[in-house]
């Protein structure tokens, strides 16, 4: 089976400092891995995604994340944060082995970045 | 705007009841998906269609149900409704439903169960 953790319910930033919001995942085989956002009262937004290759994806708004396979994360970064990055941001995995499997999400970690 | 196109956006009924939340995805992608979110439970993954067929299943109660039309579009059927069953359940959709691919939502239709 496959599941995704974000241990951080919240992470708080001031603006202009760097980012980063963890995912952890698991899956049986290769993993393809997304982190998507959500602002209040809308749907899921794609940022990036891992398939294969280049192990630091780069993605929407200045966001990028890096895949570790030993560590089995993909943290979502970014060099300096914006205001209007706050958002619920959801990590999801999906594995690319099985057909028929759908994309798994993390509970959300929500970004607070102050002024 | 993701092109997926969600219907009502809000709804409020009461225990025991039945509602039909219905989605149109965006055009020319043939796979659709259905999530419910809560605050408890956070992002569930109920069901996915791909050109009307099922595809892959979650943790859809036996009584919640869904179909894909030929026309792609698809509805979420909700019976007997519980007070826990209040959440905002989203429709995604994709291209061919290829496990490499991005989702795109629509914004979601309020259900409160009173």
């Amino acid at each position: 089976a496959q599941s995704v953790a974000q241990p951080e319910d919240q992470v708080n930033v001031a603006e202009g400092n760097p980012l980063t919001v963890k995912c952890t995942y698991s899956v049986s085989g290769n993993p393809y891995l997304f982190w998507y956002v959500q602002y209040p009262n809308r749907g899921l937004q794609f940022l990036l995604k891992y398939i294969t290759g280049d192990n630091l994806v780069k993605g929407s708004y200045g966001f990028e994340a890096e895949f570790n396979k030993s560590q089995t994360s993909f943290h979502l970064k970014k060099p300096s944060a914006l205001v209007s990055d706050s958002a619920l941001y959801f990590c999801a995995v999906r594995d690319a082995n099985q057909a028929g499997t759908a994309l798994i999400f993390g509970k959300g970690t929500t970004l607070s970045v102050s002024s | 705007d993701s092109g997926v196109t969600q219907t009502p956006k809000h709804l409020i009924t009461a225990t025991g009841q039945r509602v039909t939340l219905r989605c149109s995805p965006r055009s020319g992608d043939l796979s659709v998906y259905w999530y419910q979110q809560s605050l408890d439970q956070g992002l569930q993954f109920l069901i996915q269609y791909y050109n009307g067929e099922e595809r892959a299943k979650g943790n859809i109660l036996e009584r919640f149900s869904a179909q894909q039309f030929p026309d792609l579009h698809s509805e979420l059927n909700l019976s007997s409704l519980e007070l826990g069953d209040s959440a905002l359940y989203f429709c995604a959709s994709s291209e061919t439903g290829a496990t490499n691919e991005k989702l795109f939502f629509g914004s979601g239709t309020q259900l409160s169960v009173l």
